[in-house]
Formats: structure tokens, C-alpha cells, sequence
């Protein structure tokens, strides 16, 4: 079946530090592609998306790129902030005809811990 | 904006009682879910709905029931509450026309004693 796997976390980084969260997934066909953000307390915002291959999601410094050669779409971001520090999700949506209701298949999700 | 409102945020319950966990979406959206959340295991699906009085099983829905009678509620029932469903858990929707794009509520936080 349909599933994503997301690196493990928790990640540290201090300031200004270069960010990747990897994602890989497996589907059939082209499934369409998310990253959303949970801050401490919350519920899940959505950061980004891509719904065709080679397609670029970006967001407040965040992208992700859709490349179905290597079925991934990491999350990068060049340098971090003290409030990115949250719970990062990645998640894909099947492909219209084998997706009644829409719903997302999430990764387990990765703790990001940024230090001043 | 999108608006998926859950009407409580933190719950104590004992084991055996009933549950009822209540979501709201005020923009008419077809598409309701129900997600649990937990540590490790990312977020999984329980229930969803497609439309009034109709209803989907998700990947773990032993021990839940949902009831859709009006589109914009979307409730999850615990029939029975045991501590193994001490958990978060997430109701989202989908608005048409967005990609599959899922906007969720902020969560309510379920402890069973």
C-alpha cells in the first residue's frame, strides 16, 4: 500500500544552520505531495505542497522539491530560526480514483529543535 | 480562512465511559476526518466522511464510531474509553477544488484513567 517514511528525529540545529528533512514514499501513479508543520500546542498547518513531478513547493524559506526518479520530496530551508523549532510532517495525497474522501497518508513525523 | 474548530481541547476520562469528541467546519466542506496522533507513529487515520450520513473506515477504526448528520459536523465516538486510546487526536477537512489540501483543527488531547 501507499506509505511515507520521514528521517528520524529529534534534529538539532543551532541558528542559521542549513536544513534537510528527507521523505521518501511509495505509491502508484502520481500521488500529490505535502509537508505540514505542527507547532508545540497546535494542530497541523499545512507549509507546502507539489502535485506534479518536478514541481516545487515553497513557504516561508521552506521548498521541497517532487522528484519521482528517487520518490522523495525533502524539505530544506537554508537557515533556520529559533521559531521553526516544531514537528515536521510529510504526507501524500493517492492519486484521483483511488483516493474517495481526499485523505493524506502521513510520514511518522520529525522533531526539529533549533538553539540560539 | 478555513476554520475546523474542536470543541475541547483537553479531556480526562475514565475507562469505560463514552466519549464524544466534536468538530465543526464552517465553510460547508464535503470531506471530514479523523486522525489520531501519537508519538513515533506519525498520524493515522480512523474515519472520514464524503458526505452527510456517510462514513469510510480508516487504518485503526476497532474501538470508534463517527457520526456525519449534518456537513458541518463530524463527531468521534469512543463507545467505551480504554487508556490504550489516551492519545491526540486531529479532525481536519477538505474544501473542494484544493489539491487534496487538508486543513486541520488544533487538536484535542484524550487521557483515559
Amino acid at each position: 500500500g501507499d506509505s511515507v517514511t520521514q528521517m528520524e528525529g529529534p534534529v538539532t540545529l543551532s541558528e542559521e544552520a542549513f536544513l534537510t528533512i528527507n521523505c521518501t514514499y511509495t505509491a502508484t501513479g502520481y500521488p500529490s505531495l505535502f509537508w505540514y508543520v505542527q507547532y508545540p500546542g497546535e494542530g497541523l498547518q499545512l507549509l507546502l505542497k507539489a502535485t506534479k513531478a518536478d514541481d516545487k513547493g515553497s513557504n516561508k524559506g521552506f521548498e521541497a522539491t517532487y522528484r519521482k526518479e528517487t520518490t522523495s520530496f525533502h524539505l530544506e530551508k537554508g537557515s533556520v530560526q529559533v521559531s521553526d523549532s516544531a514537528v515536521y510532517f510529510c504526507a501524500l495525497s493517492p492519486p484521483p480514483g483511488r483516493n474517495q474522501g481526499g485523505k493524506l497518508i502521513f510520514g511518522q513525523g520529525t522533531e526539529l529543535s533549533v538553539k540560539p | 480562512d478555513v476554520k475546523v474548530t474542536q470543541s475541547s481541547r483537553y479531556l480526562v476520562k475514565r475507562t469505560g465511559e463514552k466519549v464524544f469528541l466534536e468538530c465543526v467546519q464552517d465553510m460547508d466542506h464535503e470531506n471530514m476526518f479523523w486522525y489520531r496522533q501519537d508519538p513515533g507513529l506519525g498520524l493515522r487515520l480512523i474515519y472520514f466522511s464524503y458526505d452527510v450520513k456517510m462514513k469510510e473506515k480508516g487504518d485503526i477504526p476497532e474501538g470508534y464510531s463517527v457520526s456525519r448528520e449534518k456537513k458541518e459536523r463530524f463527531s468521534l465516538i469512543l463507545e467505551s474509553a480504554s487508556t490504550n486510546q489516551t492519545s491526540m487526536y486531529l479532525c481536519a477537512s477538505r474544501p473542494p477544488g484544493t489539491g487534496n489540501t487538508i486543513y486541520f483543527g488544533e487538536g484535542s488531547w484524550l487521557t483515559v484513567v
